[in-house]
């Protein structure tokens, strides 16, 4: 079974309206992230959280938002989205505090503006 | 801050000839952990091999790398190419937190 399940597994959305992916994680992993992936630019950290009910800005988390309600809940919210923000978008999970160092990423959502 | 270069954007070769992907970082910290992962097509990202040991070689599933922190270097090698090594491969880098900073990737295309 997949540890790490995103959804939907493709959107499109219009411009300006609101977008909400969604993550789950049977890992019982602390960290979770989202990544966007665009060519060119490898995998960049929008949000990050390590505990319920607490997330973190990465390093592009500009036009997006975040929700941990559960260890094993990770949402990304984009209240209005933009042509910009299509991309292929994943969610991982780790546990670095415990030594571990892999990340474990999702099968990824792909988001198309319009 | 922290960075991680990976000069070849795209990497075309025959099969089965040798594989070289290039991963340089910058970082103060003395004791890095450098990571590869390979995303095939339409899959997402997953751990190939990692190292934090200087000049030790780490090896999986035919590929190697040697952290070289004297050239802050972490290049990826494998003998033979196959058709099947054909994927987008990220050097990563964690230096002193919980944070993997990714290079901008490489594409390798093996040819018949």
């Amino acid at each position: 079974e997949a540890a790490v399940t995103q959804s939907p597994r493709s959107k499109v959305a219009v411009t300006g309206g609101k977008v909400t992916l969604s993550c789950h994680q049977t890992n019982n992993h602390d960290y979770m992230y989202w990544y966007r992936q665009d060519t060119g630019h490898g995998l960049r950290l929008i949000h990050y959280s390590y505990v319920a009910d607490s997330t973190e800005k990465g390093d592009i988390p500009d036009g997006y938002k975040a929700s941990r309600p559960s260890q094993e809940n990770f949402s990304l919210i984009l209240e209005l989205a933009s042509l910009s923000q299509t991309a292929v978008y994943f969610c991982a999970s780790s546990d670095p505090g415990t030594g571990g160092d892999e990340q474990y990423f999702g099968p990824g959502t792909r988001l198309t503006v319009l | 801050g922290d960075s991680v270069t990976q000069t070849e954007g795209l990497v075309t070769l025959t099969e089965g000839l040798p594989v070289m992907l290039n991963c340089t970082y910058q970082t103060i910290y003395s004791n890095p952990f450098l990571f590869w992962y390979v995303q095939h097509l339409n899959e997402s990202p997953r751990l190939l091999l990692k190292s934090f040991t200087d000049n030790k070689r780490t090896e999986h599933q035919g590929f190697h790398a040697t952290l070289h922190k004297s050239s802050s270097s972490f290049h990826l090698q494998k003998s033979s190419a196959q058709l099947s090594d054909s994927a987008l491969y990220y050097c990563a880098l964690r230096a002193g937190s919980w944070q993997l900073i990714f290079g901008s990737g490489t594409q390798l295309t093996v040819m018949p």
